[in-house]
């Protein structure tokens, strides 16, 4: 199975701020890599497909990158409604994989 | 609009079985493949089991291989998960999520885009 690796595991940001979270995978996965944001209680939203591609509706100020086995996910200025949980995963196998989440909380 | 709603969970003793429902409106249901996802009290997502539109390509996770069996009828745009010999790490809220194929510069690639809101599945005696 493709294991999938994200840091940090938590982090404490302002509003206004700008992160990245990382996310790696232990094999190549090219670009087949999708992005979600998880607020309590809810379900998760997709926010990123195929590495890069911004989902209908979600605002310019998340971006992502990366191929391979290395990907980023930027928030370039942090809302109020940004903090929450994210998660990478891969979508190279038919067997999906997850990171384990990056837990995003108000300094 | 997209929805997608899961029901049938509940509590359960260990060894005991339980079958989940997703039912699907809003989009042509047959054209899709589907997940299941589970996500443990206070853990992270964990991807189950998925079936493609004809049921002719099915995965699991080897974490319910044998145990768990994935099902979908079109005509009622439903999709399926028998859970036998259900054990406490089964524990967790399970989403149904829709699988979407698009084309990104030249390569087809597939992921979940609309999740369901979850049904509780709680094994404990």
């Amino acid at each position: 199975d493709i294991q999938m690796t994200q840091s940090p595991s938590s982090l404490s940001a302002s509003v206004g701020d700008r992160l990245t979270i990382t996310c790696r995978a232990s094999q190549s996965i090219s670009k087949y890599l999708n992005w979600y944001q998880q607020k309590p209680g809810r379900a998760p939203k997709l926010l990123i497909y195929a590495a890069s591609t911004l989902q209908s509706g979600v605002p310019s100020r998340f971006s992502a990158s990366g191929s391979g086995t290395d990907f980023t996910l930027t928030i370039s200025s942090l809302q109020p409604e940004d903090f929450a949980t994210y998660y990478c995963q891969q979508s190279s196998s038919p067997e999906y994989t997850f990171g384990q989440g990056t837990k995003l909380e108000i300094k | 609009e997209v929805q997608l709603v899961e029901s049938g969970g509940g509590l359960v003793k260990p060894g005991g079985s339980l079958r989940l429902s997703c039912t699907a409106s809003g989009f042509v249901f047959s054209s899709y493949s589907f997940n299941w996802v589970r996500q443990a009290p206070g853990k992270g997502l964990e991807w189950v089991s998925s079936i493609s539109t004809g049921s002719d390509y099915i995965y699991y996770a080897d974490s319910v291989k044998g145990r768990f069996t994935v099902s979908r009828d079109n005509a009622k745009k439903s999709l399926y998960l028998q859970m036998n010999s259900l054990r406490a790490e089964d524990t967790a809220v399970y989403y149904c999520a829709r699988d979407i194929v698009v084309v990104v510069d030249g390569t087809r690639t597939q992921y979940p885009d609309y999740w369901g809101q979850g049904t509780l599945v709680t094994v404990s005696s």
